[in-house]
């Protein structure tokens, strides 16, 4: 059973459209991410948050934006979709409380597709 | 910094052992692996803190040089369910919570 769900799943879109990819994590946890990853490819971190109303870039120069205004959502948002945002974008989530260091949780991911 | 995983690609029989290997030019806090079945989400399988702490899900080992900034993940009796592409991600900083993961090792474990 899945603790952070990404919706849509699949998304094919027109160019200039603009697209929210939804992420929400049930865990509590504080930090969240949003990578972005090719097929076979590594994962490029692009936006990052460590708690409500925090949020910053990632490594991978980005023309999305997020927010966080719930703990538990993480919404990415593209204002004007472009073919080369066609990628996979994973959102994941980690926390340091509780019973020590953990790995990210990493929800199923939004395939996107820009036509 | 980008991590080096070495080998690219890997292709065991079941029952074979395999190295996986993550170095870095930067001094490291923490190494984390993931495993990612092809068209699914990475998933956690260890965690290798400076000065030694290690923690893991499943019955996987792994070592973590903080001189050499390298760690390797040991797969012993390889399974056809250890198939899929590791990474590593290695976090640069106390408390900076940011990975950043190599290109990945692809196994296939073959019966």
């Amino acid at each position: 059973e899945a603790d952070i769900y990404q919706t849509p799943r699949y998304l094919v879109i027109g160019t200039g459209k603009k697209i929210t990819l939804e992420c929400s994590q049930t865990m509590g946890h504080d930090k969240m991410y949003w990578y972005q990853q090719d097929p076979g490819m590594e994962l490029h971190l692009i936006h990052y948050s460590y708690g409500v109303n925090s949020t910053e870039k990632g490594d991978l120069s980005s023309e999305s934006t997020v927010s966080r205004i719930r703990t538990e959502h993480f919404p990415l948002t593209l204002e004007s979709a472009r073919p080369s945002h066609t990628s996979q974008y994973l959102c994941a989530s980690s926390d340091t409380l509780g019973e020590g260091y953990y790995g990210y949780t990493f929800g199923s991911g939004t395939r996107l597709t820009v036509v | 910094q980008q991590p080096v995983q070495s080998p690219q690609a890997v292709i065991l029989r079941e029952g074979e052992d395999a190295v996986i290997n993550c170095s870095s030019s930067k001094a490291l806090y923490s190494v984390h692996w993931y495993r990612q079945k092809h068209g699914e989400a990475p998933v956690f399988l260890m965690i290798l803190l400076k000065g030694g702490e290690q923690k893991g899900h499943e019955k996987i080992s792994a070592s973590f040089n903080e001189k050499k900034q390298q760690s390797s993940l040991y797969l012993t009796a390889s399974q056809l369910s250890y198939s899929g592409t590791y990474f590593c991600g290695t976090e640069n900083g106390a408390g900076s919570y940011q990975l950043t993961f190599g290109k990945g090792t692809k196994l296939s474990v073959i019966p």
